[in-house]
């Protein structure tokens, strides 16, 4: 079945640790994106990939960094930088085809800091 | 900048009842208004969405209604269930941003 696949589920970070989260789609979408989800804020883009080696800042990249080597993998990795990364972690796709409409979001990763 | 207005915060419905949720828009450029469910522990998995070219849209149970005047657009779910129960977001975006603008989200609770 094609779908997102967010790995680990859970992760435990401890303090001015890098930690890098997994995102894996087997829809050959074009887009990629990584929001972060707190409660009472909803979710907040932090990095987004429309093609291979590219991607753009969203709203909350500082501390935060991703690559896109691969049309399949868009890894995010929380840097020591990122003073509050306790939060839940969604990767999400989207395809051109379909004007980037109608994100596919994974399971998530929760991360937090010990 | 909040570009997405999601209200109420919590709402509790009883069984049978209708389930409104309301989201208010600043941004005249945003073209597609989807509506994503949540259950704890998941991602969030779209439910509808409407474009604003109508003024309704239903799918089942679930229905957008979308006033382009006031820049407002709203989640009815009619004869709710418990298995409704969930968080609720609202979206908003543009094609060639490719980027959607998330809600706060409401979490439904459906009561027997």
């Amino acid at each position: 079945d094609g779908g997102i696949t967010q790995s680990p589920k859970y992760l435990f970070r401890k303090e001015g640790q890098n930690v890098t989260l997994s995102c894996e789609q087997n829809l050959n979408h074009d887009a990629m994106y990584w929001y972060r989800q707190d409660p009472g804020q909803g979710l907040r883009l932090i990095y987004y990939s429309q093609i291979v080696n590219d991607f753009q800042k969203g709203d909350i990249a500082e501390g935060y960094s991703v690559s896109r080597e691969k049309k399949e993998s868009f890894p995010l990795t929380v840097t020591s930088a990122q003073k509050n990364p306790t939060a839940f972690y969604l990767c999400a796709s989207s395809s051109r085809d379909r004007g980037y409409y109608g994100y596919t979001f994974g399971s998530g990763t929760r991360l937090t800091v010990v | 900048q909040q570009q997405v207005k999601q209200s109420p915060q919590s709402l509790i419905v009883q069984k049978g009842g209708i389930s409104i949720i309301n989201c208010a828009y600043e941004n005249t450029a945003f073209d597609y208004f989807p509506w994503y469910q949540q259950f704890p522990g998941k991602g969030p998995a779209l439910l509808i969405a409407i474009r604003p070219d109508v003024s309704e849209k239903k799918e089942g149970r679930f229905t957008i209604s979308f006033n382009k005047s006031a820049k407002q657009f709203s989640l009815h779910i009619m004869d709710s269930q418990p298995g409704d129960s969930a968080t609720y977001f609202c979206a908003a975006g543009t094609g060639t941003a490719s980027k959607l603008t998330f809600g706060t989200g409401t979490r439904l609770q459906v009561t027997l």
